[in-house]
């Protein structure tokens, strides 16, 4: 079946340190991963997606790698800000096997402090 | 461009008590998903819609649960009875679905509360 499992929180981290928050997927042939934020108070957003292997997904700073050798789609930002604080889910959907709703991990809450 | 929108944003019931969620996604959007969130989870997907028609209600818990998207615009999704772990947040989403583009917007979601 399809899964996604990331990375368990909460992470806090000071103003501009590394971030790498970790995800692996489990999926048959060739799934799209997403990282999706939730802002305090708001919707899910998309952040940034990958739609084939080793390819990379930016915004905003971010970056996420497909990596279909060890089936990851690790999270990473070079200088964390405040304005960072979120919750990020990894999610893939599979539409080899005829679904295209997303399967989302259980999100892992990031603090950034001052 | 308008977002998806849900009402209400917050509901408080009872446990047997009835509630019904209204959710109106992006203009010209084909497909409209259900997702619940359960405190300390994922989203995880109740019924997926392509137009006015049910793709997957395969989790759906449907001895209590029922949604309808009438015209193939806004749904509602509606829980009768309510049980204590229906307490979650539910996400409604919607994807254009034409070509390669299946991202999916999320509105900001419905709090319930059963008590």
């Amino acid at each position: 079946g399809n899964s996604v499992t990331q990375m368990e929180g909460p992470v806090t981290l000071s103003e501009e340190a590394f971030l790498t928050i970790n995800c692996t997927y489990t999926a048959t042939g060739y799934p799209s991963l997403f990282w999706y934020v939730q802002y305090p108070g708001e919707g899910l957003q998309l952040l940034l997606k990958a739609t084939k292997a080793d390819d990379k997904g930016s915004n905003k700073g971010f970056e996420a790698t497909y990596r279909k050798e060890t089936t990851s789609f690790h999270l990473e930002k070079g200088s964390v800000q405040v304005s960072d604080s979120a919750v990020y889910f990894c999610a893939l959907i599979n539409l080899q096997t005829g679904a295209n709703n997303l399967f989302f991990g259980t999100g892992t809450r990031l603090t950034v402090i001052p | 461009e308008a977002g998806v929108a849900q009402s209400p944003r917050y509901k408080i019931i009872e446990k047997r008590q009835s509630v019904a969620f209204w959710c109106n996604p992006i203009s010209g959007h084909a497909t409209l998903y259900w997702y619940q969130q359960i405190l300390g989870q994922g989203p995880k997907l109740l019924i997926q819609f392509q137009n006015n028609g049910v793709v997957d209600d395969s989790q759906l818990p449907k001895d209590r649960f029922s949604a309808e998207r009438l015209k193939g615009v806004d749904s509602t999704l509606k829980i009768q009875p309510a049980k204590l772990e229906d307490s979650a947040v539910y996400l409604c989403a919607s994807s254009l679905n034409g070509g390669n583009s299946y991202e999916q917007y999320f509105g900001p979601g419905t709090r319930l509360t059963v008590t």
